[in-house]
């Protein structure tokens, strides 16, 4: 089984902040790996897939990288409607799958 | 644009099976370019993948999971369902069921709003 960790696992952060979220695979995963945005009482929401690849509609200050088993999901100026949690997934073992535990990103 | 809506009780008693359906609209279920899951997320906790399957009926179970687990697809009405046995109050979550996109590398593009399950006598 393929397990994946995040880190920190929460985040205290200002508007205009940049925040840095860090998702690491138990083994290589290729660029198998999408991040997620969840905002209390709704579903998930796909961000980025491929490790890198910009979901339409999502904004251009959201980007992703890495490959192999590090990967990062960056903000790179933190707005109001960006304080929610966020979960990588792995999808190297396709079509078994596995989230991350979540990061947290509240209000400092 | 495709939609997802689960559907099913709210309410199970311990030990009975946990049933939910998920239907899809505007879209085919049978798309060799999806596959369908479920995925679960305890109160205050995180995303737990429960299973997939594929259209043809080819299904794939998370190994904590899998013996309790039964997921099928009826593609005449372009839905598919989650069957969990034996319930505990460890298995009360919100279900979602979403979209597996092989064409955005197996993310999960597409969510239904999710149902709260509740494991009580």
């Amino acid at each position: 089984d393929i397990r994946m960790t995040q880190s920190p696992s929460s985040v205290s952060a200002s508007v205009g902040d940049r925040v840095t979220i860090t998702c690491r695979a138990s083994q290589g995963i290729s660029s198998w790996l999408a991040w997620y945005q969840q905002k209390p009482g709704k579903a998930p929401k796909l961000l980025i897939y491929a490790a890198s690849s910009l979901q339409s509609g999502v904004p251009s200050r959201f980007s992703g990288s890495g490959s192999g088993t590090d990967f990062t999901l960056t903000i790179s100026s933190l707005q109001p409607e960006d304080f929610a949690t966020y979960y990588c997934q792995q999808a190297h073992s396709l079509p078994l799958f596995t989230f991350g535990p979540g990061t947290k990103v509240d209000i400092k | 644009q495709v939609q997802l809506q689960e559907s099913g009780p709210g309410l199970v008693k311990p030990s009975e099976t946990l049933s939910l359906i998920c239907s899809v609209s505007s879209g085919s279920i049978s798309s060799s370019s999806y596959y369908w899951g479920w995925i679960r997320q305890p109160p205050g906790k995180g995303l737990e993948w429960i299973g997939s399957i594929y259209y043809s009926g080819s299904t794939y179970y998370n190994p904590s999971l899998k013996s309790r687990v039964t997921i099928s697809v009826d593609t005449s009405q372009n839905q598919f369902s989650l069957k969990l046995s034996s319930v505990t109050a460890a298995d009360t979550a919100v279900y979602y069921c979403a979209r597996v996109n092989i064409m955005v590398r197996g993310a999960f593009d597409i969510w239904g709003q999710g149902t709260m399950v509740t494991v009580s006598s």
